[in-house]
């Protein structure tokens, strides 16, 4: 059974950083794309950044390019997200998610549960 | 970056009725690559349909989707009280992926 956990979100001022890391398990976590979606509060559904298999392609929305970064460990089955530079704006439940296949252009076939983050002064 | 516009916004349909959602894209997406997820409250995103009709894996086939080009659809043929929720269009054409606002299927 896939399960992805995330975890790191926290309340952080604004101009602060925080890390955000997602744990997988229960597949080939190097056979797969990972991605990163979030949710403000009573909102839709934004994707952040995807990462391919072996980290080779990356992409990022405009809203985060510049201040985020996604990376991935496939020794250890965890996907990250560096967020620098918080704004109010990036308030929001952030899930993990598992691609498909092994590029970034892929359906989002599995999520976690998300990890929340509150950009508040 | 592809803009995915969803409507209606809110379908207000009583149980045993069919539900049409309609998903428009502000260009054409690459080889049908077109989602449907549903998200009832409190919970995680769950893909339903993929490759604009392929329905993935357990989802009853009630729901069915439909659409190519820059034009996709969502039937539910015959509501069930769980299939009261929201949906998201999804487009995966492009590694810049995006979602459309959603649309809210309520009980009338």
């Amino acid at each position: 059974e896939v399960q992805l956990v995330e975890s790191g979100g926290d309340l952080v001022q604004p101009g602060r950083s925080l890390r955000l890391s997602c744990a997988a398990s229960g597949f080939t976590f190097d056979d797969y794309a990972m991605h990163w979606v979030r949710q403000a509060p009573g909102k839709g559904l934004e994707w952040v950044s995807g990462i391919n298999w072996n980290s080779n392609s990356i992409a990022y929305a405009d809203s985060v390019k510049g201040r985020f970064t996604v990376s991935r460990d496939n020794a250890k089955n965890s996907l990250y997200l560096q967020m620098n530079s918080l704004r109010a704006e990036d308030t929001a439940l952030y899930y993990c998610a598992k691609g498909a296949v092994e590029i970034v252009a892929t359906t989002l076939k599995d999520w976690g549960q998300g990890t929340l983050v509150t950009v508040s002064s | 970056e592809i803009v995915l516009t969803q409507s209606p916004g809110t379908l207000s349909l009583s149980p045993g009725e069919r539900a049409t959602l309609s998903c428009r894209a502000s260009q054409s997406v690459s080889s049908s690559h077109l989602a449907w997820y549903q998200q009832k409250p409190g919970q995680a995103p769950r893909l339903l349909i993929y490759g604009a009709s392929n329905r993935a894996t357990g989802i009853p086939d009630r729901f069915s989707g439909s659409g190519s080009g820059a034009d996709f659809t969502l039937t539910i043929s015959r509501l069930e009280p769980e299939d009261f929720s929201v949906y998201y269009c999804h487009q995966y054409g492009s590694s810049l992926l995006t979602f459309g606002g959603g649309t809210k299927v309520e009980i009338k």
